[in-house]
């Protein structure tokens, strides 16, 4: 099915651990964002690719590195995690953010301990 | 960075058309309004999205006042299944989407 697939789905990292989440999109979307959602709240945008070859910072970029790797894979890493970093991320993917809406992950449930 | 009010509940019946307003006071000349949708463990779905006055689509539609300080979702009919978060955006002029808490919405059968 076309969309936009997460991988891992959960992941649990001691403090100080690294990971990288992967995200892939087949839809052949130019910009891709990975946001952070902490309970009860609306998400919050960490890295954003407007096209392949570009990346530019978010709201809350601390802390997290990204790669477009290509045209269809954008990833997050963590280089060191820390309990503050416990959230759910979401990927997102779009053709034109000016005239069509996000297409979305299933996410990744991460926690920190 | 603007940021959009809306109810943080609702509650309503299956078969009825629901309504949920949302503020945006401080909207720029180039901002768009845009509603999404997202069920427990999912992410967001993009429900619809406008400038001004009415727009419409198979699922929901959107009224905009001349004024744009404030934006009303319409759910035709709703059934159970539309229980969901429903969060109101100002999609900037760099395409940026700032998102609030949401409304969440029941459906009562």
């Amino acid at each position: 099915n076309a969309g936009v697939t997460q991988t891992p789905k959960f992941q649990v990292l001691k403090t100080g651990q690294s990971m990288t989440l992967q995200c892939a999109q087949d839809m052949n979307h130019n910009s891709m964002y990975w946001y952070r959602q902490d309970p009860g709240m609306g998400l919050r945008l960490i890295y954003y690719s407007a096209s392949e070859g570009t990346t530019d910072k978010g709201e809350v970029p601390n802390g997290y590195n990204v790669s477009r790797l290509n045209k269809r894979e954008f990833s997050l890493r963590l280089e060191s995690a820390a309990p503050s970093q416990t959230s759910v991320y979401f990927c997102a993917s779009t053709f034109d953010p000016g005239n069509y809406g996000y297409t979305f992950g299933s996410g990744t449930r991460l926690t920190v301990v | 960075l603007a940021k959009t009010t809306q109810p943080i509940s609702m509650d309503s019946y299956e078969g009825q058309e629901v309504n949920i307003t949302c503020s945006h006071n401080n909207i720029a000349t180039n901002d768009y309004i845009t509603w999404y949708q997202q069920f427990p463990s999912q992410g967001p779905r993009f429900i619809i999205q406008g400038y001004k006055t009415k727009v419409t689509n198979e699922v929901a539609s959107l009224f905009i006042p001349a004024d744009r300080k404030s934006s009303t979702l319409s759910l035709p009919r709703v059934s159970l299944s539309d229980t969901a978060v429903y969060y109101c955006l100002q999609r900037q002029s760099n395409y940026q989407l700032i998102w609030g808490a949401g409304t969440k919405l029941i459906i009562k059968p």
